[in-house]
């Protein structure tokens, strides 16, 4: 257990909805990552917060966003969903303190868009 | 971040040491080797991480070249439970992770 929350578990949902996902860091860690994972395309990194602030900017597509609230919990949004967005999406905390960078990932949330 | 080659799959006998091997050749002075592995669709797990010096935990060893161009991963006594795909990453510290297709490594009884 790495101590990283993500919910839901599982999302299935039909071409041209939004959803939410939600991420939970480890307690302490300021830093928030977003990754999605499809057959095709492998593990890509979308987006990064830190201490409510965005950071650092990837493969983000623009109908996607994500915010970092003040109690470090993090959403990520994904509106006129396509099928190829079907993918698992994982959020990765890091406490970002000298020496101390590595970053430590929840178990996914799988979305499939039918 | 620096680019990284592995070998595509590798096999290791179950309770044999797992030497898993990265060539990172453009890695800059201050970028870090980070290994993670994933198995199966499971979140990536971090494993070790090191600038120059090698560097132990609890997990594994990571054996990194004089010249830093390359690096080794550890596993002193796989079990079947470590087969799963490993990543080596070269970025600084702080920064995203680009993970390439990595090592698959299968533990075989």
């Amino acid at each position: 257990d790495s101590g990283v929350t993500q919910t839901p578990k599982h999302l299935i949902t039909a071409t041209g909805q939004r959803v939410t996902l939600r991420c939970s860091p480890r307690s302490g860690d300021l830093s928030v990552y977003w990754y999605q994972q499809s057959l095709d395309q492998g593990l890509q990194f979308l987006i990064q917060y830190y201490n409510g602030e965005e950071r650092a900017k990837g493969n983000i597509l623009e109908r996607f966003s994500a915010q970092q609230f003040p109690d470090l919990h993090s959403e990520l949004n994904l509106s006129s969903l396509e099928l190829g967005d079907s993918a698992l999406y994982f959020c990765a905390s890091s406490v970002e303190q000298r020496g101390k960078n590595e970053q430590f990932f929840g178990p996914g949330t799988r979305l499939t868009v039918l | 971040d620096a680019k990284t080659t592995q070998p595509t799959s590798m096999d290791c006998a179950e309770g044999r040491a797992a030497n898993l091997p990265c060539n990172h050749s453009t890695i800059s002075g201050n970028e870090y080797v980070y290994w993670y592995r994933q198995i199966h669709s499971q979140g990536p797990q971090y494993i070790i991480h090191g600038l120059k010096n090698n560097e132990t935990n609890e997990m594994a060893s990571l054996i990194i070249t004089e010249d830093r161009k390359s690096s080794t991963l550890i596993l002193p006594h796989a079990t079947l439970r470590d087969t799963a795909v490993y990543y080596c990453i070269a970025t600084y510290a702080g920064n995203m992770l680009t993970f390439g297709g990595g090592t698959r490594l299968m533990v075989k009884p």
